[in-house]
């Protein structure tokens, strides 16, 4: 089976650095996609990791821990457009290619 | 290059009517996935197609069907619509189906049970 967890809602200034987790049981694992989606927009893909250890990519980094079943996102220097919704995703081998299970999403809010 | 483009954006429809909705894919992908995406939770796997055929599933009921034509645009159907169907539908497209292949989402339906 496939449960995704990730907090719900947090808030953080401009400028600042926000670190939000994922922890995820997948039978199968295959790897681990973060998508960012505003309010009434499509996702949007941000990073993939399926070995251990970190992936950045300008302000935004993603970890991951394969015997931990534990990710996080990374976002450095924010700013206003950084508001969203942050999915996590994760593939599995026994769920066929490409099939992702999200979590619920966690909500960014950034504020002046 | 244009992007996964979905239609309508918008839907209402009352119980037990039938609905469908069209997507098509990324220039040069031939796999679409759809999700349904409840308000404030994150998007759930309806199916995926590839060459024309569903290749995998995920826990919705047979009301929810759906096709691909050959130049890789998909629908999704769903019939006897309940108030729960009430939802962002999400089409993603990829090129293959490799779980490594980055899947590129549409802009979605929204879809409205009265």
């Amino acid at each position: 089976g496939q449960n995704i967890d990730q907090p719900t809602e947090m808030t953080a200034t401009e400028g600042a650095i926000v670190q939000i987790n994922c922890t995820y049981q997948t039978s199968g694992f295959n790897g681990l996609f973060w998508y960012q989606q505003h309010a009434g927009e499509a996702p949007t893909f941000l990073s993939y990791n399926v070995l251990d250890g970190l992936e950045e990519k300008g302000r935004f980094s993603s970890f991951l821990s394969r015997s931990k079943g534990y990710s996080y996102l990374l976002l450095k220097e924010l700013q206003m457009k950084d508001s969203a919704s942050y999915l996590c995703a994760a593939g599995s081998i026994y769920y066929g290619n490409n099939r992702l299970a999200f979590g619920k999403g966690n909500q960014v809010v950034v504020i002046p | 290059d244009a992007g996964v483009t979905q239609s309508p954006t918008h839907l209402i429809k009352t119980r037990g009517q039938q609905v469908t909705l069209r997507c098509s894919p990324k220039s040069g992908h031939d796999t679409v996935s759809w999700y349904q995406q409840a308000l404030g939770q994150g998007p759930q796997f309806i199916f995926q197609y590839y060459e024309e055929e569903e290749r995998q599933r995920g826990n919705f009921p047979d009301r929810f069907s759906g096709h691909q034509f050959p130049n890789y645009s998909s629908e999704l159907n769903v019939n006897a619509l309940l108030l729960g169907d009430s939802a962002l539908y999400l089409c993603a497209s990829s090129l293959g189906t490799s779980a490594h292949n980055e899947q590129f989402f549409g802009p979605g339906t929204r879809l409205t049970v009265l």
